[in-house]
């Protein structure tokens, strides 16, 4: 399996335009996360599905952050409008029940000038 | 809410050393711990799971205690290597699946 795959690896984006980053869990995981990591506030839940249903988005900072999952295979994080304090490191994460097991992602990074 | 702490925040020691590094968790009501590694500009790779029932968990020069009570796990690991420096990280699961992680522990070993 290759992992959880995500894409891009790198944005950059200018304020106010749209930013959407996207996710492939492992085949057969149930469960799918998104976090963000910065320097200030380490890792952060933003939201996570199970079979692909939002269980819990209040992690999702405002209104401009929206996420969905239409399969079991693809997911996605959509900023609209983007701002500079948007700026960090977006994990994706896919887990199984059994065995318990969780992978993470390689990371967008993201920066908004 | 489950609040995680990892002490010290950077550590640097030289080769072949024996090191500890520690988590604390406010909640003791904790389904597993999990200690993880992060290199620079990578994603997360899981080094030891410990189920809440469990008291530690070992991987080659790695284990991992876990004192629900308390609420604290250490991660030890023996004869530090260069290729051991990076940062970890110790994360809880409360039951819901989502993790709750510390800071990190940034971890320099000297050749």
């Amino acid at each position: 399996d290759a992992g959880v795959i995500q894409s891009p690896r790198h944005e950059v984006t200018e304020m106010g335009q749209e930013v959407t980053l996207r996710c492939k869990p492992i085949s057969g995981h149930d469960y799918l996360f998104w976090y963000r990591q910065t320097m200030m506030r380490g890792l952060e839940l933003l939201i996570y599905f199970n079979n692909n249903v939002p269980i819990d988005d209040s992690g999702m900072p405002e209104d401009r952050f929206s996420a969905k999952m239409p399969n079991a295979s693809f997911s996605t994080l959509k900023i609209q409008p983007s701002e500079p304090r948007d700026s960090a490191v977006y994990f994706c994460a896919s887990s199984s029940a059994v065995p318990y097991g969780y992978t993470f992602g390689s990371g967008t990074r993201l920066t908004v000038v | 809410k489950q609040e995680v702490t990892q002490i010290p925040a950077a550590l640097s020691v030289p080769e072949g050393e024996n090191l500890v590094l520690n988590c604390s968790f406010t909640d003791s009501a904790i389904y597993n711990l999990q200690w993880f590694r992060q290199d620079p500009g990578k994603g997360l790779t899981s080094l030891l799971l410990i189920q809440s029932s469990q008291r530690e968990q070992t991987s080659g020069r790695l284990n991992a205690s876990l004192d629900k009570s308390s609420g604290r796990s250490t991660l030890y690991i023996a004869a530090s290597q260069p290729g051991d420096s990076a940062t970890y990280l110790c994360a809880v699961d409360t039951g819901r699946r989502a993790l709750t992680f510390g800071s990190g522990t940034r971890l320099q070993v000297q050749p």
